[in-house]
């Protein structure tokens, strides 16, 4: 039971670099979700791809892009890395957005560091 | 906006103490609540949830309530284990504004340690 595998699991950046965050699940969910937590501020929503072809800016959305490549995956891009975006990333999915009970299930997240 | 506000830890207790987390709620329609658990070094599972008002979530001897009158959905264990040790996270489900669709709101997280 793979559930929402995401990777890489840890990763070190420099500043100005850039990288991709994948995510895929299994659970044949429409909807697709990535945060990132930080000490003491919860989680907060980067962006989040209701169903397969549709992605949005949620809470939190400067210095990321997201691509919905197919049902199964979503991915997360950091196209010039700065130290504010050291944090854990977490990627989640759900059955459908359009339900106010729909519960999410998570990946294990990706612990990253930009020097 | 929806916001979510959970009582400050770190919670440290002995086992087989009783266990309340406090969570209160603020939102503008009609909102599913739910806990969920981050075990170290994992990603956040779901522990229980509640739909409607004066629902209880439970699930592994835990509890919760959803209090509409009091926007509060308080989470309780009658005997804490070692194996609880964790951060608990408080998160609403409502139309979130300008979104088209549901979305969760955490609150910040209260971590948990139980002592043998």
């Amino acid at each position: 039971n793979a559930g929402v595998t995401q990777t890489p699991k840890f990763q070190v950046l420099k500043t100005g670099q850039s990288m991709t965050l994948q995510c895929a699940q299994d659970m044949n969910h429409n909807s697709m979700y990535w945060y990132r937590q930080d000490p003491g501020m919860g989680l907060r929503l980067i962006y989040y791809s209701a169903s397969e072809g549709t992605t949005d800016k949620g809470e939190v959305p400067n210095g990321y892009n997201v691509s919905r490549l197919n049902k199964r995956e979503f991915s997360l891009r950091l196209e010039s890395a700065a130290p504010s975006q050291t944090s854990v990333y977490f990627c989640a999915s759900s059955p459908r957005s359009g339900q106010v009970n729909q519960p999410q299930h998570f990946g294990d997240g990706t612990r990253l560091s930009i020097l | 906006g929806n916001s979510v506000t959970q009582m400050e830890g770190p919670v440290t207790l002995s086992e087989e103490a009783f266990l309340t987390i406090n969570c209160t709620y603020t939102a503008t329609g009609y909102p599913s609540l739910f806990w969920y658990v981050q075990y170290p070094g994992e990603g956040l599972q779901l522990l229980l949830k509640a739909t409607k008002a004066d629902d209880k979530g439970s699930n592994k001897g835990f509890e919760a309530t959803y209090r509409k009158e009091t926007t509060s959905f308080h989470l309780e264990k009658g005997s804490v284990q070692v194996s609880d040790s964790a951060v608990y996270f408080c998160a609403l489900s409502d139309l979130r504004s300008g979104a088209g669709s549901y979305q969760l709101t955490f609150g910040k997280g209260t971590k948990l340690s139980v002592i043998p």
